[in-house]
């Protein structure tokens, strides 16, 4: 079975200050990973996606393969960077013929940007 | 563009009582899937609904069950309710089975008593 391992429940940087939450995982496949943000009182939400390797809201975040990581990181930490941030591999499976698409997401971790 | 819907927002039920939730999904999307978020935990997938047909399940017992509508919205629901139960139901549409990046609902608050 796969499983996402975010080490960090909680985490507090201050404001300027460079963040990383770590991601690792267990898949046999290749991945295709996200990382999805939830705000206080909004909505999970995609933050981002390995395979675009777009940078969003100044985040990035590289796969590596061997060390089956997928570390999130941006270099100067906002007070509205502050949310849950989950790391979620995919799986892709078939069922009597049709594939389908499930996250498994991590436990989260608490990011805390202070002012 | 519409978001996903859900609904109700909170609901309480007692033990052995059966519950159902709702979801209409994002414009253009034919694809629902569920997950069950308890407290502290990352959600966690229950099943997925495509062509009106359970298209994958988790780990999840049979009384959680599901119906998906020729408009692609959803219906959850779980029969006697058990205290472990108590958790944020949420609604993810995509756009296709396979596809992974998948558009959240708000959740319904679940409490058992």
């Amino acid at each position: 079975a796969q499983r996402v391992t975010q080490p960090e429940k909680l985490l507090s940087v201050f404001k300027g200050a460079p963040v990383e939450l770590k991601c690792n995982y267990s898949y046999s496949g290749s991945p295709e990973l996200f990382w999805y943000v939830q705000y206080s009182r909004q909505r999970l939400q995609l933050l981002l996606r390995h395979i675009s390797r777009e940078s969003i809201k100044g985040f990035t975040a590289d796969l590596n393969k061997g060390e089956t990581s997928f570390h999130l990181k941006k270099p100067f930490a906002q007070e509205e960077d502050s949310a849950m941030y989950y790391c979620a591999p995919p799986t892709v499976a078939n069922a009597g013929g049709t594939s389908y698409g499930k996250l498994t997401f991590g436990q989260g971790t608490i990011l805390t940007v202070h002012p | 563009e519409t978001g996903v819907t859900q609904s109700p927002t909170h609901l309480i039920k007692t033990r052995g009582q059966q519950v159902t939730l709702r979801c209409s999904s994002q414009s253009g999307h034919n694809t629902v899937s569920w997950y069950q978020q308890a407290l502290g935990q990352g959600p966690q997938f229950i099943f997925q609904y495509y062509r009106e047909e359970e298209n994958g399940r988790g780990n999840f017992p049979p009384r959680f069950s599901g119906l998906q509508f020729p408009n692609y919205s959803s219906e959850l629901n779980v029969n006697a309710l058990e205290l472990d139960d108590s958790a944020l139901y949420l609604c993810a549409s995509s756009p296709s089975p396979g596809n992974n990046e998948q558009f959240f609902g708000p959740g319904t608050r679940l409490t058992v008593l």
